[in-house]
């Protein structure tokens, strides 16, 4: 039931992009992404329902492909700041139990 | 506004020695988590609450118990601690309805040394 991302970690220069995948082997009622730190509590980025919307924050944006199961959140034009651990969230029914996948290290340079 | 507090911030725990971890919200959210991450690796759900009296257990319950006796407070139990369960151990909790479908807010952790 928890989720699998990929890629595991991905190294950037600054303004370049990157794509981090989420996927499910259950069909999925809702997405959630989040960023962490080191040594700190993640970070809400957006949530994504069922019907295949996009939503975006700044240069991050997300897509959400619900007949795949899976979510991609987009890192565009990359910045120091974005450096961190990307973990995904997914909820299979309305209310239920939120699960993470293993998280994917991003390391932006200058 | 406080959001999610946890305490304690650090411990160091004895094999075989018993703990709470507390954790309290004030922002009257009704679903309440309790995930612990080792490190380099991934947030695994230990059990949840949908509401006051209602627990369900997630991933990785073994070792651990919980009760939600009000909205606000979601304490986690380790009776026997063993060194498998060093690692660091963080609250959420967000509000949830058929209509809207919120962010988790996140204490700052709690870090667990069994030893």
């Amino acid at each position: 039931q928890q989720p699998v991302q990929s890629p595991q970690a991905v190294i950037l220069r600054e303004g370049e992009d990157a794509v981090i995948n989420c996927s499910s082997s259950k069909a999925l009622y809702s997405v959630h992404w989040y960023r962490q730190k080191h040594g700190e509590a993640p970070v809400f980025l957006m949530i994504l329902l069922k019907g295949g919307e996009q939503k975006g924050h700044e240069k991050i944006s997300a897509s959400f492909n619900e007949k795949k199961q899976q979510s991609s959140l987009y890192l565009t034009a990359s910045q120091l700041s974005y450096s961190g651990t990307y973990f995904c969230g997914t909820e299979i029914a309305a209310g239920n139990k939120l699960t993470f996948g293993g998280g994917t290290r991003v390391l932006v340079k200058p | 506004n406080a959001g999610v507090t946890q305490t304690p911030k650090f411990r160091i725990l004895k094999i075989g020695q018993s703990m709470t971890l507390q954790c309290t919200q004030d922002m009257n959210h009704n679903y309440m988590y309790w995930y612990r991450q080792d490190p380099g690796m991934g947030l695994k759900l230990i059990y949840y609450s949908v509401g006051a009296g209602i627990t369900d257990k997630g991933e990785v319950p073994n070792g651990y118990n919980v009760s939600r006796s009000t909205t606000e407070d979601f304490p986690l139990r380790l009776e026997l601690a063993a060194p498998s369960q060093t690692s660091v151990y963080f609250c959420a909790s967000r509000s949830w309805t058929v209509a809207t479908n919120e962010k988790l807010f996140f204490g700052s952790g709690t870090q667990l040394s069994v030893l």
